[in-house]
């Protein structure tokens, strides 16, 4: 069961809007719908922050939106602010019953 | 509202049993699926498996045949316990309770975490 791949860091300025993506196989985010995607800040517990595929819990800001084509889903977060600046996880469900994580992204607010 | 607390030992011997509880507070610990996860500087965030209050579990294939969960409701506690420890198995330890009640939901609770050591 290998990680679900995203890219290392991802940049952006105030106000400007960033895009996060993550790519599974057949096996995970191109068979399931279940994908979430997890906030977490240093020394934090993680957040989640969107749940199957384009829902927002509770509470959880509108900048922040998912979506899923195929093997591939994405986190945009629009008119970026400083409190953003954080790693961000996402996760599906997977063949094996187990949810798999991604290798997860830095975004850093610039 | 329903919040969890993960306890136990910080620092485990190599070759040992790793045991943590999670109580949950604010609410029943019933009818909820719940996961462990952890979270290490090399492996990133890995789900060790599930466990549903009615006592079924699921282990990530990894890990099975080292890893077992169980439920206690009358202590609203979940543990963990993971056996024959190496350095790889050092990590941030989290319990965090499912989106509603199946196996599909994503982790909407989590603990706060509890740092677990493998050393001599």
């Amino acid at each position: 069961q290998s990680a679900l791949t995203q890219p290392a860091s991802v940049s952006g300025s105030p106000g400007q809007s960033i895009t996060i993506s993550c790519t599974g196989t057949s096996s995970d985010i191109g068979t399931y719908n279940y994908v979430s995607w997890y906030q977490q800040h240093p020394g934090k517990a993680p957040k989640l922050i969107i749940y199957v595929v384009n829902n927002r819990p509770s509470g959880v800001s509108d900048r922040f939106s998912g979506s899923k084509s195929g093997n591939t889903a994405s986190l945009t977060i629009s008119g970026l602010q400083a409190e953003d600046e954080a790693d961000y996880y996402c996760n599906s469900y997977a063949s094996t019953n187990i949810r798999v994580f991604g290798t997860g992204t830095k975004v850093t607010v610039l | 509202q329903v919040q969890l607390q993960e306890s136990g030992p910080r620092l485990v011997k190599p070759s040992e049993t790793l045991s943590l509880s999670c109580t949950v507070s604010g609410g029943s610990i019933n009818s909820y699926y719940y996961s462990w996860i952890r979270q290490s500087a090399g492996k990133g965030l890995e789900c060790i498996g599930r466990i549903h209050t009615s006592g079924s579990t699921i282990y990530n294939p990894s890990l099975t045949g080292r890893v077992t969960m169980s439920v206690d409701s009358s202590k609203n506690q979940l543990s963990l316990k993971l056996t024959s420890v190496t350095a790889a198995d050092t990590a941030v330890y989290y319990c965090a309770r499912l989106v509603g009640d199946t196996k599909f939901g994503a982790f909407g609770i989590w603990g706060q975490g509890t740092m677990v050591t493998v050393s001599s």
